[in-house]
């Protein structure tokens, strides 16, 4: 039974179009988290949501807007896909700001 | 800033040959130090969690260790199993970067039978 799980696992798609990358955990915890991971494999985080509210929102662009419809659930939606955003993208869980984070096996986001 | 920097980038040791990683950091009040194993097309998997410095924690064939700037992940004769790339995150206490973990490169490991 997956403790985090993020769909779809690959995409492709042309530059300009909008995505959305899914994210659910079954581990109870109250914050989620969403890291990017770029071709150089330095993961970094973006945005974090504790019971649905966002408490880490870094410099990020506005055409990446995350929403939590609940605890268990953290989405990503991307507009106006550029070619940098091309990674690949982690959800990740815990208890609030503790740093033992579950992750998920990622999104791998290619934009041509 | 806040900063995590892993030494070696990649690092190739035949099993049985034991070896350590490092992991140097600068970073505003540390509330912790992580450590996490990836395997390609997986997401990072935790292994430890160090608090202060002097502090050491194992697991199998892992042991990790904590000093004011540094941390070390010691593999002990290393199993082909062993091979992924090992990163390490710090968190801090106080400052802009409060509560985020900060992420080092990762050390690429490869051990061959």
């Amino acid at each position: 039974d997956t403790a985090v799980s993020q769909t779809p696992k690959y995409l492709v798609t042309q530059m300009g179009n909008d995505k959305s990358i899914k994210c659910e955990q079954n581990l109870g915890h109250d914050t989620m988290y969403w890291y990017k991971q770029d071709s150089k494999k330095f993961l970094k985080i973006m945005f974090s949501y504790n019971n649905k509210e966002l408490i880490i929102n870094e410099t990020v662009p506005n055409r990446f807007s995350p929403k939590s419809p609940d605890k268990a659930h953290l989405n990503l939606h991307i507009n106006s896909l550029e070619l940098g955003d091309s990674a690949v993208y982690f959800c990740a869980s815990s208890i609030i700001l503790t740093g033992e984070l579950f992750f998920g096996e990622g999104s791998r986001l290619t934009v041509l | 800033e806040d900063q995590v920097t892993q030494s070696p980038e990649a690092l190739r040791l035949q099993e049985g040959e034991s070896s350590s990683l490092n992991c140097s950091y600068t970073v505003s009040g540390l509330r912790g130090l992580f450590w996490y194993r990836q395997d390609p097309g997986k997401g990072p998997e935790f292994l430890f969690t160090l608090y202060s410095a002097g502090e050491e924690k194992e697991k199998e064939r892992l042991k990790a260790t904590l000093t004011k700037k540094e941390s070390f992940l010691h593999i002990t004769a290393p199993k082909p199993e062993d091979s992924a790339t090992y990163l390490c995150a710090v968190q801090a206490g106080y400052g802009g970067s409060q509560g985020n973990l900060i992420f080092g490169k990762g050390t690429k490991l490869s051990v061959k039978p």
